[in-house]
């Protein structure tokens, strides 16, 4: 069961904020996110695990609300840099290990 | 730098004829992915490799198949390519199989198919 993002795009005004849903169906275990721009490879930004945890990188954080079966990914003061298309992807089941399946992704564009 | 190498990066091919792509790896990571993304699409895994252990994704057509001849090299299969099978192929590295393992993407080869 592919995991449903939301939006599926956005665009900001360098320094404004946005917030990136991922949720599921299903039970989720781990939750991890990761930016691809246009012709590049995904580049891992974070993984969540489950207990509600919440990261920091940059200013780019994220949450994991297990009961909500719901991720979501928190870019503040977004910067020109930070445009691309995030996607999230979950394990199938707890014993799917790291073998992921993708949400569709959000389109991020960031304009000066 | 460590990291995931794909070459060729561009890879053109007629209708039905056999293609190979290819992977390396410089992170002695356990596993290699390989993932298919379609234009606008989420990548859609595969199979991948645990060592030298081979596990097929249950929607996976017959038409793909793949090798790991050692840790650092994996290849990717295209027995009879279809205009379907057009896309942007993925190779990811992890170090192990667990959730909370991070995956590191190479650049892509971009399929295309006459």
């Amino acid at each position: 069961q592919q995991p449903v993002q939301s939006p599926q795009a956005v665009i900001l005004r360098e320094g404004e904020d946005a917030v990136i849903n991922c949720s599921s169906s299903k039970a989720l275990y781990s939750v991890h996110w990761y930016r691809q721009k246009h012709g590049e490879a995904p580049v891992f930004l974070m993984i969540l695990l489950k207990g509600g945890e919440q990261k920091g990188h940059d200013k780019i954080s994220a949450s994991f609300n297990e009961k909500k079966q719901q991720s979501s990914l928190y870019l503040t003061a977004s910067q020109l840099s930070y445009s691309g298309t995030y996607f999230c992807g979950t394990p199938q089941g707890e014993t799917s290990g790291s073998r992921l399946t993708f949400g569709e992704g959000t389109q991020l564009t960031v304009n000066p | 730098d460590a990291m995931v190498i794909q070459n060729p990066r561009y890879q053109v091919t007629q209708f039905g004829k056999p293609v190979t792509l290819s992977c390396s790896q410089t992170l002695n990571h356990n596993v290699m992915y390989w993932y298919q993304q379609k234009s606008s699409q989420a990548p859609k895994l595969l199979f991948h490799y645990y060592d030298k252990d081979f596990n097929n994704e249950a929607d996976t057509p017959d038409n793909f198949q793949s090798r790991r001849p050692n840790t650092s090299f994996c290849f990717l299969d295209i027995r009879s390519p279809g205009l379907g099978d057009a896309a942007m192929y993925l190779c990811a590295t992890s170090r192990d199989l667990g959730m909370y393992q991070p995956q590191h993407f190479g650049d892509g080869t971009r399929l295309s198919i006459l």
